[in-house]
């Protein structure tokens, strides 16, 4: 069935460096699109969410990029810092889903190395 | 503040003992659902609520159950749980096309 995927389950990346988390949706009635970040023993908090009519927007140290012509998602994080290691889930809504409707990922865990 | 609000956070039953697992939001929102997540499954919807009394059926919903008596509580019940429900719930809310707030979770364990 259709699903949103994230490409891998772990990234490890140097403190200071830029992050790159990528998900692929394969649902192209999907019009909104949304990144969490999860830490340990938190519940998902909502990083940043992009609408179909856009490909790119932008936030604190974070940047989203949308390419519906592959059916793309990524989450940049720049200059990454110790707080940012958590696992970082995409969520897809498809246009008319039911109440939230919102299917997610599986999650890229993050780990920030000194 | 706004937030989603869950309890108990941790709870360790037995198979067949009925259970609520509460949660509340303070944002008026319309839209509740609930999420259990697994190691290697990610989220999946259990159950959702457009508004009061208006409820219908995630991903996951066998022996499960909700109720929306209320705008700002949306209980999940298990009338028999049983140890495949072992697992870590989330409640979210938010408005009519907004994005979910997260509660805190509830880490289940039934033995």
């Amino acid at each position: 069935g259709e699903s949103v995927g994230l490409h891998l389950p772990t990234l490890s990346v140097q403190e200071g460096d830029n992050s790159i988390i990528n998900c692929a949706y394969s649902n192209s009635a999907s019009d909104y699109f949304i990144w969490y970040k999860q830490e340990s023993g938190k519940g998902p908090q909502f990083i940043i969410d992009i609408r179909s009519n856009m490909d790119k927007r932008q936030g604190q140290r974070v940047t989203v990029l949308l390419n519906k012509t592959v059916k793309h998602l990524s989450l940049q994080i720049a200059a990454t810092q110790p707080g940012d290691s958590a696992v970082y889930f995409c969520a897809e809504k498809p246009t008319g889903g039911g109440a939230d409707g919102l299917t997610f990922g599986k999650g890229t865990h993050l780990i920030i190395q000194p | 503040e706004a937030q989603v609000t869950q309890n108990p956070r941790y709870l360790i039953t037995v198979t067949g003992k009925k259970l609520t697992v509460t949660c509340s939001q303070n944002m008026n929102h319309e839209y509740m659902s609930w999420y259990r997540q697994d190691p290697g499954l990610g989220l999946r919807q259990i159950y959702y609520s457009m508004n009061v009394e208006v409820t219908d059926k995630g991903d996951v919903p066998e022996g499960y159950k909700v109720s929306r008596k209320e705008k700002r509580n949306f209980p999940l019940i298990l009338e028999s749980p049983s140890p495949n429900q072992t697992s870590l719930y989330f409640c979210a809310s938010s408005s009519r096309g907004g994005r979910q707030y997260f509660g805190p979770g509830t880490r289940l364990t039934v033995l």
